[in-house]
């Protein structure tokens, strides 16, 4: 069946870039996100790429697509206290026209 | 980006009572939404998907008369936990796609504490 995986704890110092990794196995995946979810909250996009893309910039935030590895990271950039949060990657099945959501990775800035 | 408003963000009721939860598309129309349940420190789990104008698809597992799913308009649906028990308590969220997008957004969520 279709299955999103993620490593569930990421810590780094602030200043320094995070990465984040989501494998899946939907080959029809058409799009594929990233949300964050603070303590407490719904969930909010941070970006999503489509699925003929390989790469997608937006300022601090690159994700990077390796489709025949069904592989997908997010790269923070200059990472701050307040990205402090759990990241979901999940993408859209094309199978059920649903979203298969990740079991989330915590992210921890420390000063 | 579109905004999902979901109302009460809190809610504390005793075992036995009905609780509505309900979710707004606020600057869009959406035929199709989704319900969420959120255990701590867990991903979510779709419980089902709400379609405006006809019954709602529920999740294998998922009671249907338990959790009561209407979507009457093309701006709201709403979840009805009935006969509330402490084995409900949880955090719900809805979410929606906008007609004709790829992207779905998600409310703030619904905490329920049921005593």
């Amino acid at each position: 069946g279709e299955d999103v995986e993620q490593s569930l704890f990421l810590s780094v110092r602030e200043g320094d870039s995070s990465v984040i990794n989501c494998t899946y196995t939907d080959s029809s995946s058409t799009y594929l996100y990233w949300y964050k979810q603070e303590p407490g909250a719904g969930l909010q996009l941070l970006t999503y790429i489509f699925s003929n893309m390989d790469m997608k910039q937006d300022q601090r935030l690159t994700v990077l697509l390796n489709k025949k590895d069904k592989h997908l990271s997010l790269r923070i950039a200059d990472t701050q206290t307040g990205d402090s949060a759990i990241y979901f990657c999940a993408e859209y099945s094309g199978n059920t026209g649903k979203l298969i959501f990740g079991q989330g990775t915590t992210l921890q800035v420390k000063p | 980006g579109a905004v999902v408003s979901q109302h009460p963000s809190r809610v504390i009721c005793k075992s036995g009572t009905s609780v509505k939860i309900e979710c707004r598309s606020l600057d869009f129309q959406a035929t199709t939404m989704f319900w969420y349940r959120q255990f701590p420190k867990q991903s979510l789990m779709l419980m089902a998907t709400s379609n405006e104008g006809s019954k709602a698809t529920y999740e294998q597992g998922v009671e249907k008369d338990k959790f009561l799913i209407n979507h009457a308009s093309l701006t709201l649906s709403t979840l009805t936990v009935t006969s509330a028990h402490p084995e409900d308590s949880s955090f719900y969220i809805c979410s929606a796609f906008p007609t004709g997008q790829n992207i779905q957004y998600f409310g703030a969520g619904t905490r329920l504490s049921v005593l």
